[in-house]
């Protein structure tokens, strides 16, 4: 079962440009969190904000979540060509799990 | 300074096959997970351990086990090995309770022929 949506699902950018993308959930968390992926390869944590945090930074990133529309959305800027990847949120319940959305693909073009 | 490793990146497997992926991390965590990633579907989790000897599904555990006898390693195991199982499959660790990050392996990358 998939808790998030990441909106865009693709995202193309030139260099210097900020881009944010934007997760939607279901159900009530504990926590939501960032992750980025190149390709082939696992995935690297970025940030995690917990349910009752309403914005997080940590360097380029920024990140904010709204309980109350169950959206979150993660802002990198002056995107550099090595952030061309794909970033999933996922969240956490009571139960521990996290649950993974579907991702959104990022490319910058240098 | 790798701290969950995967022990093939790429692995060949016949149908029908016993096939077992290994993941093993020094960080001393609790929890343990494997996932696997398919184009269209994401990230699905297949079963998880929040301690040694203990398992519990996860939404798509079918044609698959586990084994956690001790702390730092996480098997997975495909019974009998068949083409639908040809995926990307992740393993990843987190400190006990629901607060932390995970740490993911790089991924092994699985074809049954």
């Amino acid at each position: 079962s998939q808790q998030g949506e990441e909106d865009p699902q693709a995202l193309s950018i030139q260099e210097g440009e900020n881009a944010t993308m934007n997760c939607s959930y279901k159900t009530s968390i504990n926590n939501l969190q960032w992750y980025r992926q190149n390709s082939g390869r696992g995935l690297v944590h970025l940030i995690l904000i917990r349910s009752n945090e309403r914005e997080k930074h940590s360097g380029r990133l920024r990140v904010t979540l709204d309980t109350s529309k169950k959206s979150s959305s993660l802002l990198i800027t002056a995107s550099r060509a090595a952030d061309t990847a794909s970033y999933f949120c996922a969240t956490t319940g009571n139960t521990g799990k996290l649950i993974f959305g579907q991702g959104t693909t990022l490319q910058v073009k240098p | 300074d790798v701290k969950v490793t995967q022990s093939s990146r790429y692995l060949v497997k016949r149908t029908g096959e016993k096939v077992f992926l290994e993941c093993v991390q020094d960080m001393d965590h609790e929890n343990m997970f494997w996932y696997r990633q398919d184009p269209g579907l994401g990230l699905r989790l297949i079963y998880f351990s929040y301690d040694v000897k203990m398992k519990e599904k996860g939404d798509i555990p079918e044609g698959y086990s586990v084994s956690r006898e001790k702390k730092e390693r996480f098997s997975l195991i495909l019974e009998s090995a068949s083409t639908n199982q040809t995926s990307m499959y992740l393993c990843a660790s987190s400190l006990g309770g629901s607060l932390g990050g995970y740490t993911f392996g790089s991924g092994t990358r699985l074809t049954v022929v």
